[in-house]
């Protein structure tokens, strides 16, 4: 059974830090998804990595993938309030489109 | 760009009633799913369908039922609601074939009595 487990669940963080969410998954996968979750709104994809190595940044966020480690992470540099929403990341089990989803990291940013 | 809607923002229901959650998406997508989203637990499926009629039982789906008549719609039943279904419940959709992403809906949160 394919687990996904991030780390960790809870961040508090002041503005301008750099900081890292890590997702492990259990099983073989090399497709790795992360979305973002603002309070009380849906998830909006931010990221999809589809290789081992693959790396895709966006603004101040960076999301890698090492499928042989079956670890990807978000690494957040020089955090602002704006990044302030849990993290998601989801994993896809054998091509088949279901995906297994992280618990989710609740990311606060203090400015 | 994609747009997948909900039928409902809130809804409070009680016990026993029987519940009807709708998702319509607007951009021919195959695959469309339901989730649940609860505290500390991530994302659950609970039913996904591949095609018009077609469905398939995801990770919980015990006190659920699913309907698919046409491509950009997807329901989701409570049969009898119990106060455990209580819950954010979003729906999604995706190409057959598209290794991008998942297009999520507003969600309904529901609040069962």
């Amino acid at each position: 059974e394919l687990k996904v487990e991030q780390n960790p669940l809870f961040l508090s963080m002041q503005e301008g830090k750099n900081y890292t969410i890590y997702c492990n998954y259990s099983t073989t996968s090399d497709r790795l998804y992360w979305y973002r979750q603002d309070p009380g709104k849906s998830l909006e994809s931010l990221f999809v990595l589809l290789s081992n190595g693959a790396v895709k940044q966006e603004g101040r966020l960076m999301a890698s993938l090492d499928t042989k480690a079956r670890l990807s992470t978000l690494h957040i540099t020089a955090a602002v309030h704006d990044l302030s929403a849990t993290y998601f990341c989801a994993v896809d089990e054998d091509s088949n489109y279901q995906l297994i989803w992280g618990a989710g990291t609740k990311l606060i940013i203090k400015p | 760009d994609v747009k997948v809607t909900q039928s409902s923002r809130y809804l409070v229901k009680r016990t026993g009633e029987k519940v009807f959650l709708e998702c319509v998406q607007d951009m021919d997508h195959e695959n469309m799913f339901w989730y649940r989203q609860d505290p500390g637990l991530g994302l659950r499926l609970i039913y996904f369908s591949y095609d018009v009629k077609m469905k398939e039982k995801g990770d919980i789906p015990e006190g659920y039922s699913v309907s698919r008549e046409k491509k950009e719609r997807f329901s989701l039943i409570l049969e009898s609601a119990s106060t455990n279904q209580t819950s954010m419940y979003l729906c999604a959709s995706t190409l057959w074939g598209d290794q991008e992403t998942q297009y999520f809906g507003p969600g309904t949160r529901l609040l069962v009595l």
